[in-house]
């Protein structure tokens, strides 16, 4: 168990829809990373917040969003979903951003668009 | 961008005998190398990393090499076991302003046949 934690494990949906994954960091972690996993694209960085605020973005599309708040739980927002969103969406957090710092993956989110 | 390249995709062993993922690296200022290791129905889970002013590190049946000047690195296991099937991903990741993230390479799949 990383300590990270992601809700919902599964989630399941139709074309069109908006959806929120949920991702809290291990205790006393700062940087939440989000990333798309795909069956022929391995994992894609998609967005990293720091303590709050946006430090970095990756390949992430206008329809999705992401925040960190003052408790620093992490929610990615998909929204118009589409065939090809069907991922898996693990979040990560670190200390800080530092290099050396390691990044722990929680369980993930697996998106199923239908 | 960086981009890391990961070779081969897919690797059969014979159990007890030895496993070499190779992975190359773009970007020079990159100075952070882990490897992950994921089991199917898991997030990625951190097994060895590797910093750019160190040539080698060994814990236990696992190394991980690394040539700064020719931007590559390989992840080393001896007397592999059936617990070591799993997909195997190398990363790299840069130093500088607001690209303190993770670029991924597209994992090894590694079968230990017993």
């Amino acid at each position: 168990d990383s300590g990270v934690t992601q809700t919902p494990k599964h989630l399941i949906t139709a074309t069109g829809q908006r959806v929120t994954l949920r991702c809290s960091p291990r205790s006393g972690d700062l940087s939440v990373y989000w990333y798309q996993q795909s069956l022929d694209q391995g994992l894609q960085f998609l967005i990293h917040y720091y303590n709050g605020e946006e430090r970095a973005k990756g390949n992430i599309l206008e329809r999705f969003s992401a925040q960190q708040f003052p408790d620093l739980h992490s929610e990615l927002n998909l929204s118009s979903l589409e065939l090809g969103d069907s991922a898996l969406y693990f979040c990560a957090s670190s200390v800080t951003f530092r290099a050396y710092n390691e990044q722990f993956f929680g369980p993930g989110t697996r998106l199923t668009v239908l | 961008g960086e981009n890391v390249e990961q070779h081969p995709s897919t690797l059969s062993v014979q159990e007890g005998d030895s496993a070499v993922i190779k992975c190359t690296y773009s970007d020079s200022a990159s100075n952070y190398f882990p490897w992950y290791k994921q089991e199917l129905g898991k997030g990625p889970q951190l097994i060895i990393d590797i910093r750019s002013n160190v040539g080698e590190k060994k814990d236990q049946r696992i190394a991980v090499t690394l040539n700064k000047t020719a931007k590559h690195f390989s992840l080393h296991i001896t007397e592999t076991q059936p617990e070591d099937s799993a997909v195997y991903f190398c990363a790299a990741k840069g130093i500088t302003f607001g690209n303190e993230k993770l670029t991924f390479g597209t994992g090894t799949r590694l079968t230990i046949i017993p």
